[in-house]
Parts: C-alpha cells; sequence; structure tokens
C-alpha cells in the first residue's frame, strides 16, 4: 500500500511569488492534515480535513494560505503572496476515520515533507 | 508553557542499552499519545500510541503513559545504531478533533 505523498519535494520562491504543494492521502484515509515545521520549532498543526470539508483550520497563520481537497481525495495548500517567514518543511498526514467512541483513535501516517525556501 | 514538551538532547547511549526519552504535556484532557521517529531530513514515522495508563511494549520499544502526573516515556532496549534519529512526542486532544500537538523532538545517538 503506498504511503502518503507529496510534491514537490522542495521548492525555492522568490517572495511575493505564489507556490502550491501537493499532498496525496493514503487511499481510503478520509482525514487528511497540513503540518509545518518552520525551522527550529516544533511541527504545527495546520489544519483538518475530513473527505472534501475543512474540519479545523485554525491553525492556519494568515488569508496568504488556502487549502482545498477536491472530491475529498488529494489536497493542495497555495500560499500566495509567498512571504520570507513561511519558509519551512510542510507536512501532510493522512489517517482513518475515528474509531465511535470517547477515545480519537486517531495514528496519522505522515509525507516526506516539501521543503519551501522563500528568498 | 508549551502544549508538549521534550529534552531536547542530544541523548548519546552505547549499543545494547536502554534510552529513555521523555514527554510531558500540558492538558488534563489529552486522550492520544504518539511517538514518532524521523532521521534526517525524512518524514515522521509512527512507532508507538498509547492510549491508556501504563506500559505498552511493541518489540524492543516501550511507551509508558501516566496521565495523573502528565508525562509519557519511550524505552528503547537493546539499542541499535539504527535507532539514531529524532523522537517526536505528539498529543491528541480529544477536544480539538484530530490535530496533533508535537514537542520539538530528542535527538539519539547510539554508538557502537
Amino acid at each position: 500500500e503506498a504511503g502518503v505523498t507529496q510534491f514537490p519535494s522542495h521548492s525555492v520562491i522568490e517572495k511575493g511569488q505564489t507556490v502550491t504543494l501537493r499532498c496525496d492521502p493514503i487511499s481510503g484515509h478520509d482525514n487528511l492534515y497540513w503540518y509545518r515545521r518552520v525551522m527550529g520549532k516544533e511541527i504545527k498543526f495546520l489544519l483538518h480535513f475530513v473527505k472534501e470539508s475543512k474540519q479545523d483550520e485554525s491553525g492556519m497563520p494568515n488569508n496568504r494560505f488556502l487549502a482545498e481537497r477536491t472530491g475529498g481525495t488529494y489536497s493542495t495548500l497555495k500560499v500566495q503572496p509567498a512571504e520570507l517567514e513561511d519558509s519551512g518543511v510542510y507536512f501532510c498526514a493522512s489517517s482513518q476515520d475515528f474509531l465511535g467512541d470517547e477515545v480519537s483513535y486517531n495514528e496519522q501516517f505522515f509525507g516526506p515533507g516539501t521543503r519551501l525556501t522563500v528568498l | 508553557q508549551k502544549e508538549v514538551e521534550q529534552n531536547s538532547g542530544p541523548l548519546s547511549v552505547p549499543e545494547g542499552a536502554i534510552a529513555s526519552l521523555n514527554c510531558t504535556y500540558s492538558d488534563r484532557v489529552s486522550q492520544s499519545f504518539f511517538w514518532y521517529r524521523q532521521y534526517s531530513g525524512k518524514s515522521p514515522e509512527l512507532i508507538m500510541s498509547i492510549y491508556s495508563n501504563g506500559d505498552k511494549e511493541d518489540g524492543r520499544f516501550t511507551a509508558q503513559l501516566n496521565k495523573a502526573s502528565q508525562y509519557v516515556s519511550l524505552l528503547i532496549r537493546d539499542s541499535q545504531p539504527s535507532d539514531s534519529a529524532t523522537y517526536l512526542c505528539a498529543v491528541n486532544r480529544g477536544s480539538t478533533l484530530g490535530r496533533l500537538y508535537f514537542g520539538r523532538g530528542t535527538q539519539l545517538t547510539v554508538w557502537p
């Protein structure tokens, strides 16, 4: 079974340009997450899709970031216009449906990440 | 106060020793706890999940959870040089759906 894939693996752009990152989750996983790791900091949550719906986008830093998940399959994360502080590694993760009890069994599997450098 | 705190290390142990990695979390309602291993330049790889107080063993790995103390640890027995990596502690607070809170990670080096 293929894991989470992300494209591109690296992107170097200039400040003010637009970049679009893509994530393909594990087949059958309804939950898709975007995270970001800025150098020297911990991995931080950006947003969570359940199928094509945004379940939680509280981690999105500002309105320069736009995430979509077409048809509940792959997802894109667009940064427009990019700023210097957007540099970092963007990870995508996916998980299966939660089990139907009080505890959130939520094993998330991560993709290799996209390293974004804004110059 | 950070949501999840880990000793940044680096932690260095000889081959064959037990490596002990620690993590504390701030929110008492946290329900699910995970350990990820990340090799340099690679994706975080899920190695252990634990949901109940006590110990959970999987091969050479043992996760320990103490909700009263808000503490979770990972023991690696018979450490191997291939275990050298950064270990990330992640916590899911059930109230915030699937979102994970991560610590900064502990860098482990196992020397032969």
